[in-house]
């Protein structure tokens, strides 16, 4: 079974301040992790995956297999930031893979 | 640049009536995916489809529901009977490949259902 948990519901910083959305997942095989936002009235979109190893608007997540984690982390927030960020899961053995979803939490940046 | 796009963007329904959620994926793209998500929690995933077959489905994809590529281009989800816990926002995805590691899901705006 996945299973994908996101305990912080609602996390509001300060611009400038440093923000980290906490992810942790369950899975017994080999996992790909991923992180989608989710801007004000848009639509869900892919922000980085962990295969990838990307920094994208200056968000890094890292694995962390021992601690089954994928924290997704911003050293300066912004306030085009606030958006709901969902972590997701997807089993790297089988094709087709669905993606399970955390509950998500709302970034807010404030001013 | 190319996007999924979903019709209609709301749905009122009475219970018990049949619903048809519609889907164009992008159009190179090879494995469809219907997720809902009920108002306050998770998305969830509901089926995969590939090369006119389901290839993935989750308990929630009982037999009042089923999924259907009827051309070259839509793809749609059919509930058939609907039940007040059916409301809920239904998001359609596409990828150009299955495997996760080259599995990024392209997601619709969604698809809000209400059942009356």
């Amino acid at each position: 079974a996945q299973r994908v948990t996101q305990p912080e519901k609602l996390l509001s910083v300060f611009k400038g301040a440093p923000v980290e959305l906490k992810c942790n997942y369950s899975y017994s095989g080999s996992p790909e992790l991923f992180w989608y936002v989710q801007y004000s009235r848009q639509r869900l979109q892919l922000l980085l995956r962990h295969i990838s190893r990307e920094s994208i608007k200056g968000f890094t997540a890292d694995l962390n297999k021992g601690e089954t984690s994928f924290h997704l982390k911003k050293p300066f927030a912004q306030e085009e930031d606030s958006a709901m960020y969902y972590c997701a899961l997807s089993g790297l053995e089988t094709s087709g893979s669905r993606l399970t979803f955390g509950e998500g939490t709302q970034l807010t940046v404030n001013p | 640049e190319p996007e999924v796009t979903q019709t209609p963007s709301h749905q009122v329904t009475q219970m018990g009536q049949e619903v048809i959620l519609r889907c164009v994926p992008i159009s190179n793209h090879l494995y469809f995916y219907w997720y809902r998500q009920i108002l306050g929690q998770k998305v969830e995933f509901l089926v995969s489809f590939y090369n006119n077959e389901i290839s993935e489905k989750s308990e929630i994809f009982d037999d009042q529901f089923s999924v259907e590529r009827p051309d070259g281009s839509n793809f749609t989800l059919k509930i058939r009977s609907t039940k007040l816990e059916d409301s809920a926002m239904y998001f359609c995805a596409s990828s150009l490949w299955g495997r996760a590691e080259h599995n990024e899901q392209f997601f619709g705006p969604g698809t809000r259902l209400t059942v009356l």
